[in-house]
């Protein structure tokens, strides 16, 4: 079966800092990957997505880039974190276009609750 | 482009009762749309895809409808019960790469 794996599940870091939040999907192959950020009532807001290795789309222009270094890893990078960056960070992944009746179910992580103080 | 609303009201229902929550989108009618449980401080979980042409899709004690001519989708749930308490999503598959999703409505059922 397949699984995702997202961390840290709380993160406190200063203005300023540097950012790093990896999600690792098992057990399919070449997934899309997804990162959210989904502020308090708000939606989900869709930040960057990838395809295949190398592939990034993005969403919302922003401080935050997005890696995929392998098939199944996705890492949300920042350079330099503001106060606005503070939220709950969801990676989530579905099945590649390829797959029929894919539907673009999204299956999720269990996210990180970053605050930027 | 396509907006989705959920009414952002939570809903209080007894037990037992019949919870039913909306959801509307303007724009172009989606292929598909997508129903999600999230508790607090969790990832969304995947709960019942419908498509465009069926009118009404089953699981256990949820449905969810579809009508693309009023734009709109009611997921239900029937005989509610106290641990259906969440937040519930709606979202629309814009028949690319992307899902749009709607901010939630906060369901709580009393015992």
């Amino acid at each position: 079966s397949q699984t995702i794996h997202q961390w840290p599940a709380t993160l406190v870091q200063p203005v300023g800092s540097p950012l790093s939040l990896e999600c690792t999907v098992e057990g399919t192959s070449n997934p899309n990957l997804y990162w959210y950020r989904q502020a308090a009532g708000r939606g989900l807001q869709l930040l960057f997505y990838s395809v295949g290795i190398g592939q990034i789309s993005s969403e919302v222009p922003q401080n935050l880039s997005a890696s995929r270094p392998q098939d199944r890893q996705f890492i949300l990078s920042s350079k330099k974190l503001l106060l606005s960056d503070s939220g709950f960070y969801l990676c989530a992944w579905s099945y590649s276009g390829s797959m029929v009746g894919a539907k673009n179910i999204q299956y999720f992580g269990a996210g990180t609750r970053l605050s930027v103080l | 482009s396509q907006k989705i609303e959920q009414n952002s009201e939570a809903l209080n229902i007894q037990e037992g009762k019949t919870a039913t929550l909306t959801c509307n989108y303007t724009n172009y009618s989606p292929a598909y749309l997508q129903w999600y449980r999230q508790d607090p401080g969790r990832g969304p979980v995947f709960l019942l895809l419908i498509r465009e042409n069926e009118k009404e899709k089953r699981k256990e004690r949820l449905k969810v409808t579809f009508d693309t001519t009023l734009k709109q989708s009611l997921f239900h749930i029937t005989a509610s019960q106290p641990a259906d308490s969440a937040t519930y999503l709606c979202a629309l598959d814009t028949g690319g790469f992307k899902t749009i999703f709607g901010a939630g409505t906060r369901l709580f059922v009393k015992a």
